[in-house]
């Protein structure tokens, strides 16, 4: 069982490049997250999605953006890093089921994404 | 003042000890995880709790909906249970049903 898979792992980038965090999942999760961690912080929700075709911000969206061609996949751009950005990133996904409250509301976590800018 | 506090933040204990790690919120929630992370490692959810108390192994999870209030709790500690545990809840007053984190609690048991 797969679960989320996030790539790269590692990463350093210049200043001013940009890069794409790739995550798919294989649980047909309707809701994608991307979270941020950053040391002594709770985890930051950058952007969300609520099924193909859907995206939103989250609390820290400025400098990153969000595509949601299909269920499965749910990539994170980032066009022009800036230190600020040197964090771990982190993919998740979970189910909700419309109309059934609160059934399925448990996350799978991708491994993380290490990214370091210079 | 932070939406999910969790105490302590750092715990040092000796193998065999009884652990709590306690989570208070502030917010209206659906349903609350307590999740382990090791160090460089991923994110794995030990437990969801929406009300009462759930059992794994050496591991029980507790939640008290009207004193928003949750704890953890690790009998016969092991050196492997060293992580740090990261209390989250389900905001139920949007439509993202995003998280919101505690800053976690950095447990290391000593053999």
């Amino acid at each position: 069982n797969a679960g989320v898979t996030q790539t790269p792992k590692f990463r350093i980038l210049k200043i001013g490049q940009s890069m794409t965090l790739q995550c798919t999942q294989d649980m047909n999760h309707n809701y994608m997250y991307w979270y941020r961690q950053d040391p002594g912080m709770g985890l930051k929700l950058i952007y969300y999605s609520v099924g193909a075709g859907i995206t939103d911000k989250g609390e820290v969206p400025n400098g990153y953006n969000v595509s949601r061609s299909t269920t499965e996949d749910f990539p994170l751009r980032l066009e022009l890093a800036a230190p600020s950005q040197t964090s771990v990133y982190f993919c998740a996904s979970s189910r909700i089921i419309p109309g059934q409250g609160r059934a399925n509301y448990g996350y799978t976590f991708g491994s993380g994404t290490r990214l370091t800018v210079v | 003042k932070n939406e999910v506090e969790q105490s302590p933040q750092n715990l040092t204990a000796q193998e065999g000890e009884f652990i709590t790690i306690n989570c208070s919120y502030s917010v209206g929630i659906s349903a609350l995880h307590w999740l382990q992370q090791h160090p460089g490692g991923g994110i794995v959810s030990l437990f969801m709790l929406s009300s009462g108390k759930k059992k794994h192994g050496r591991l029980i999870a507790t939640i008290n909906i009207q004193e928003k209030h949750s704890s953890l709790h690790i009998t016969a500690s092991h050196p492997r249970d060293s992580a740090v545990y990261i209390c989250a809840v389900i905001y139920s007053g949007g439509a993202t049903n995003k998280l919101i984190f505690g800053t976690g609690t950095l447990l290391a048991v000593q053999p």
